[in-house]
Parts: C-alpha cells; sequence; structure tokens
C-alpha cells in the first residue's frame, strides 16, 4: 500500500499562531483528504483535496501531486482548533491514513 | 458527518461475546467501509463493500465478518470477541463517480474486557 508520512508529530502552539502541516506520500493517488480528529473521536473531513490548493475559512491545503506531498495551514490558531490532523491518500478505493499530527493550542 | 450514523456508539463486552456494530447512510452513496483505529494510529481497513452483492476483506479482516443489508446498511460483526479487537471502528461511505472523497460516520468506541 501508499506509505503516508506527516510531520511533525506534535505541534504546540499559542493561541493566534500560525502553523504548517506536512503529509510526504509514496505513490500518485487519485484522492487525498485531511481529516481533523476532535478530543470526542470524532473525524471531521477538512479538505478534499487530490491536487490544488483549497481554503476554508482559516485553513487552506496545498496538495503538489508530482512531488507528492500536501500541506495544511492553520492561521490565528484557537484552542477549537486541537485535536488530530489526519492526512488519507488513495490511488483506488483504501485509504491509507499516516500517523496524523497531534495540535495543542493554549489560551 | 451526520449523513453517516453508527449504533452503537459505545459498547463494553466480555471476551467471547458476539458484537453486532451497525452503519447507516441517507447519502445515496454505494460503496461503504469498516475501518478501525488504534491509540495513536491512523485508521486501517477491515472490510469494504461496492455494493449489496460485492463485498471485500481489507487489510486486517480476521475475526471480522460484514452484511450489506442493503445500499444503506452494512453492519461490522466480531463472531468472538477478544481485548486487541478493542478499538474505536468507523463506518465510511463514498460515490461510485469520479469524486473519491470518503465520509465518515462517528464512530464507535469497543471495549472488550
Amino acid at each position: 500500500g501508499i506509505q503516508v508520512e506527516q510531520s511533525p508529530p506534535d505541534l504546540i502552539l499559542q493561541e493566534g499562531a500560525n502553523s504548517t502541516l506536512r503529509c510526504n506520500f509514496s505513490d500518485s493517488v487519485n484522492n487525498l483528504q485531511w481529516f481533523h480528529q476532535n478530543p470526542w473521536g470524532q473525524l471531521i473531513n477538512l479538505f478534499y483535496i487530490p491536487s490544488g490548493t483549497k481554503q476554508n475559512g482559516r485553513l487552506s491545503a496545498t496538495t503538489v501531486a508530482t512531488e507528492r506531498y500536501s500541506l495544511l495551514y492553520i492561521s490565528s490558531s484557537q484552542t477549537t482548533d486541537s485535536g488530530v490532523y489526519f492526512c488519507a491518500v488513495s490511488n483506488g478505493y483504501k485509504l491509507s491514513f499516516g500517523a496524523g499530527t497531534t495540535v495543542t493550542v493554549r489560551a | 458527518d451526520a449523513d453517516v450514523t453508527q449504533t452503537p456508539r459505545n459498547r463494553i463486552t466480555k471476551t467471547g461475546k458476539r458484537i453486532m456494530l451497525e452503519c447507516s447512510q441517507t447519502k445515496g452513496h454505494d460503496r461503504m467501509y469498516w475501518y478501525r483505529q488504534d491509540p495513536g494510529l491512523g485508521l486501517r481497513l477491515i472490510y469494504y463493500s461496492f455494493d449489496v452483492k460485492d463485498i471485500n476483506k481489507g487489510e486486517i479482516s480476521d475475526g471480522y465478518s460484514v452484511s450489506r443489508q442493503a445500499q444503506a446498511k452494512f453492519s461490522l460483526s466480531l463472531e468472538s470477541a477478544i481485548p486487541n479487537q478493542t478499538a474505536l471502528y468507523f463506518c465510511a461511505t463514498s460515490d461510485r463517480r469520479e469524486v473519491h472523497e470518503q465520509f465518515f460516520g462517528p464512530g464507535t468506541r469497543l471495549t472488550v474486557l
């Protein structure tokens, strides 16, 4: 299967700070999704972004498919942004997940 | 996603018991999936189904079985639960068309004592 590496594994931010999370993958993909897992365990779809750039409020994402990486940007972070961020990719139907980046935003 | 529901949301059971987790969706999607998440890790695929008559094993299917009762319903069974099946279980759906985005249910937290 496709290997997915996320960095950094942990990130501690002061409220209001900006940050960048990275996802590297080992093969071409037709699906790349970013998720936020909240403290209750729910997975929230952030972006479906197999290529290109998208923005949604304070979050944006860019995928450079030819170089096999994706970046998730969090701007003006808030305490509600805390949780684990997962990148997942697929070149068919099966999503392969990275190990996640745990983000802690301190007030 | 509210369009994908899972029951129960939490379950504690004992070793050797048979357990069924249920998933329903109102998105009209053909494809449904069961994943499991262990603490500190990403999700791994247990089973997937492209339609009612097409069911396939994922990467960790041993100890599990599934049933696709209808397009909208996909159940996961643990025939004889064991403690290392303690995990968070997610159901997901996707459309058969070009866009491959998967949508996840709220998860079922299963503890096997």
